[in-house]
């Protein structure tokens, strides 16, 4: 049974608009919560994180918001821009040195 | 970008070969790990390493092994290698008590 869930495989948004990304997780007993962005043929690179003691971190235009009571966060990425294409995981952990357990994915396109 | 680099970066190998894909990096970092991607589920965690001669098995352990000898080496091992371990793997660092993992460029593995 899937822990962390991605349930929209893709997202298209238009360039200069907002784009948000969902990510639902069963497991109460996560603590920590991780975004990566993955090109084509590279590694995920980390993109931000946030701890479960706050419900808000924002680095740039990128900010992830965390909702503890219903088991669901959200990476909103404002403006999008055709760079931001990528595919998006999300991640969560258990503890400070915790396995992270991945979601599927949502791959975005920023259409100019 | 964290000093992590993997190889080969990409093999093609037959059906019962055993195949060893390496992982190298450069900060010191005490925590390594082996995922694999396959389309449709994410980032899937294969082994860990918690330090020299330390190591843990993931969610999808089964068919490979590991080893860790020196702390910027991980070696990941497919004894007889199969048609469903064709994927792309990745390799990940952590410092210690952190969450946060950076990951290697990937090596494309193709069982025939």
């Amino acid at each position: 049974d899937q822990q962390v869930k991605q349930n929209s495989p893709s997202l298209s948004v238009q360039e200069g608009r907002i784009s948000i990304l969902n990510c639902d997780y069963t497991n109460s007993m996560f603590d920590y919560f991780l975004w990566y962005k993955k090109y084509p043929a590279e590694g995920p690179t980390f993109l931000i994180s946030i701890s479960s003691i706050k419900d808000k971190n924002e680095d740039g235009r990128f900010t992830v918001f965390l909702n503890k009571s219903a088991k669901h966060l959200s990476l909103h990425i404002v403006p999008s821009q055709p760079g931001d294409s990528a595919v998006y995981f999300c991640a969560a952990s258990e503890g400070s040195q915790g396995n992270l357990i991945f979601g599927k994915g949502t791959k975005l396109s920023v259409k100019p | 970008d964290a000093g992590i680099t993997q190889s080969p970066r990409h093999k093609v190998t037959e059906t019962g070969t055993p195949v060893t894909l390496r992982c190298h990096q450069t900060e010191n970092h005490r925590y390594m790990y082996w995922y694999r991607q396959d389309p449709g589920h994410g980032l899937r965690l294969i082994h860990y390493s918690y330090g020299v001669k330390d190591t843990d098995k993931g969610e999808v352990s089964d068919g490979y092994s590991v080893s860790r000898s020196k702390t910027e080496d991980f070696l990941l091992t497919l004894e007889s290698a199969t048609s469903s371990q064709t994927s792309v793997y990745f390799c990940a660092i952590s410092g210690q008590g952190t969450e946060t993992q950076y990951f290697g460029p990937g090596t494309r593995l193709l069982v025939l």
